[in-house]
């Protein structure tokens, strides 16, 4: 299995500017979690999917930030308008679901720069 | 209070010396533990799981964990410079699927 993909890898853009990141989980799990972290606040938990159907949105910080999960393959997190506080590495996340559930898998991150 | 609380570190051992990473947890529903490390620039990737009071030994590595502390921990027996890494502890907790992160503590194994 190819694993978590993300796209882009690295992203630069100027403040105001409207910021999609994307992620494709692990085909068969149906759990999907989008994280934001800064050496400040570490990990911290934005929005969690289970199939397909956002189940947890408090960890998103403002209106500004928008997730997606259009179906089992493909997810999107988006920023608008994008601001330099927002600068960190999202990482997306995929598991098998709910319960004693076991690993979650880590793609390689969307370090996202806002100037 | 935060979900999950580790000390921050640095920590750093010698090789050969066990390296003991301790881990703190606020909700006493928490289900489920787990060990992640995290190289720098990389993404975290999962060592450990521990679900039962008690040591959970793989290789070098043992969880521990006591629930009615509230407390989980690693050991990392002859450390190798190979684990220097910043180590999460997570858990999930409740009917759902969450898993809830500390800011990691960073472990620099000196040669």
């Amino acid at each position: 299995d190819a694993g978590v993909i993300q796209s882009p890898r690295h992203e630069v853009t100027e403040m105001g500017q409207e910021v999609t990141l994307r992620c494709k989980p692990i085909s068969g799990h149906n759990s999907l979690f989008w994280y934001r972290q800064t050496m400040m606040r570490g990990l911290e938990l934005l929005i969690y999917f289970n199939n397909n159907v956002p189940i947890d949105d408090s960890g998103m910080p403002e209106d500004r930030f928008s997730a997606k999960m259009p179906n089992a393959s493909f997810s999107t997190l988006k920023i608008q308008p994008s601001e330099p506080r927002d600068s960190a590495v999202y990482f997306c996340a995929s598991s098998l679901g709910r319960g004693r559930t076991g690993e979650l898998f880590f793609g390689e991150g969307s370090r996202l720069t806002v100037l | 209070q935060k979900e999950v609380e580790q000390n921050s570190g640095p920590l750093s051992v010698p090789e050969g010396a066990i390296a003991s990473l301790n881990c703190t947890y606020s909700d006493r529903v928490s289900q489920s533990f787990f060990w992640y490390r995290q190289y720098s620039g990389k993404s975290p990737e999962l060592i450990m799981s521990i679900y039962s009071n008690g040591d959970k030994e793989d290789g070098r590595f043992t969880a521990q964990l006591n629930k009615a502390s509230q407390y989980v921990s690693l050991l990392i027996r002859d450390s190798q410079p190979s684990d220097s890494a910043t180590y999460l502890c997570a858990v999930t907790r409740g009917a759902g699927n969450q898993f809830y992160f500390g800011t990691g503590t960073s472990l620099t194994v000196i040669p």
